[in-house]
């Protein structure tokens, strides 16, 4: 089955920095790679997603790239505040027997240290 | 549109005795994903129904089930509870887009078993 890789498990920066973590996944047949930020107390949320169709894709701070070739894609938060440290989490998905399977990655401990 | 909902929010119970967690999804949508979240396991996937029907099922042992009504909610049930079952127990709701399936998670449910 699918494995999702996620580095690095934690993650801190300064107020202003950016941040970026990596994620590599093991199922050349996989086309959706949604992210996810979960804050303390609460679900996960999706952040940004992106088809294997898409090489990058950016929504204000937050882009993320994919490397089909490589396996590998990455989330990129530029000019970081408070409010962006979570637990980010990559997911990897694709169809199978008519519906979708999806694979998280272990998640990424973000603080960002005003 | 309101999110997804689960109820309830904390629940202790002790070794042997069972347990049923309910999940409301979005308004719209048909597929309900449970997952079981730990700090060291990360989120693994426990089951997905769609219309009814269970169609997908991750790697835990039988006293994990779950079911699916008419109107899309869902429930998932532990019977023989152990030590280790304790953990946050997340919903996630999805239209069924064959292309991309965005999943939408509820805040989930804190499980002590004592």
């Amino acid at each position: 089955g699918e494995n999702v890789e996620q580095h690095p498990s934690t993650l801190s920066v300064q107020e202003g920095d950016s941040a970026v973590i990596k994620c590599t996944y093991s199922d050349s047949a996989s086309n959706y790679f949604p992210w996810y930020k979960q804050e303390l107390g609460k679900g996960p949320q999706l952040i940004i997603d992106i088809r294997s169709n898409v090489g990058e894709k950016k929504d204000q701070r937050i882009a993320v790239t994919l490397n089909k070739t490589a396996k590998h894609f990455s989330l990129h938060i530029t000019e970081t505040q408070p409010e962006d440290s979570a637990v980010y989490f990559c997911a990897a998905s694709k169809g199978s027997g008519g519906y979708q399977k999806v694979t998280f990655g272990i998640g990424t401990k973000l603080q960002v240290i005003p | 549109k309101a999110g997804v909902t689960q109820t309830p929010r904390y629940l202790i119970k002790t070794r042997g005795q069972q347990v049923t967690l309910s999940c409301s999804p979005i308004s719209g949508h048909r597929s309900v994903s449970w997952y079981q979240q730990t700090p060291g396991q990360g989120l693994q996937f426990l089951f997905e129904y769609f219309s009814e029907t269970q169609r997908n099922k991750g790697n835990f042992p039988g006293r994990f089930s779950g079911r699916q009504f008419s109107n899309s909610r869902s429930e998932m049930n532990v019977s023989t509870l152990e030590l280790g079952d304790s953990a946050l127990y997340l919903c996630a709701s999805s239209v069924r887009d064959r292309i991309t399936d965005t999943q939408y998670f509820g805040p989930g449910t804190r499980l002590t078993v004592l």
